[in-house]
């Protein structure tokens, strides 16, 4: 069975660019969670689909969105980045939208310079 | 607000014994998750444990074993007969939305 799959899983772009982040859940997942992770602020959770709609949203500034398409596929889009969104985005994914327990992907090393 | 606080940033443990990682929580809601994940250098977060708050019994995943306080608010996890593949940076989650800032584990052959 295929883990969560995240690509890229390395990127680097410059400021003020826009990146597009691609999220392949577990086979039968309905449910994609969005994580940031810095050094200094740990995991933050940016957003949760389940079925194509958002369902919870963190404290993240507008530029941040994100999407799920109908195979529970997401994708997550940050516009005029900043070099303080250089991070890893982690993806996660569950069956349902009941937190007992996700299956996180590899994540994605975004760089902003 | 959700908060979890994990008080040691480091932590590190001599092969075979035994390690208790700290963490406090806080929420308003009664019925809830605590988990504990790992993630070594690959950066995959890996789900060590699992608790539900409505159950007293404490978690156990072989090695790993939960301390569970409800009114304390405490979710310790406890790790017996270390393992040099245990070294990783630990976190604790309440439910999905909230993390610590993790515990950097050393294991010493």
């Amino acid at each position: 069975k295929a883990g969560v799959t995240q690509t890229p899983r390395y990127l680097i772009k410059t400021r003020g660019q826009q990146v597009t982040l691609s999220c392949s859940p577990i086979s039968g997942h309905r449910s994609v969670s969005w994580y940031q992770q810095t050094p200094g602020q740990g995991l933050q959770f940016l957003f949760e689909y389940f079925s194509e709609t958002q369902r919870n949203k963190g404290n993240f500034p507008g530029r941040f969105s994100g999407r799920q398409f109908s195979n529970s596929r997401s994708e997550m889009n940050v516009s005029t980045l900043e070099l303080g969104d250089s991070a890893l985005y982690l993806c996660a994914s569950s069956i349902g939208q009941a937190p007992r327990g996700y299956t996180f992907g590899s994540g994605t090393r975004l760089t902003v310079v | 607000a959700q908060t979890v606080t994990q008080s040691q940033p480091e932590m590190s443990v001599q092969e075979a014994e035994t390690v208790t990682l700290s963490c406090t929580y806080d929420t308003s809601e009664s019925d809830y998750y605590l988990f504990w994940y790992k993630q070594p250098p690959s950066r995959q977060m890996i789900l060590v444990i699992r608790q539900e708050a409505y159950k007293q019994q404490n978690a156990t995943e072989n090695r790993f074993s939960v301390n569970f306080q409800k009114a304390a608010k405490s979710f310790s996890l406890k790790i017996s007969d270390s393992q040099l593949g245990d070294a990783a940076m630990y976190f604790c989650a309440l439910d999905k939305l909230t993390f610590g800032k993790g515990t950097l584990l050393t294991v010493n052959p």
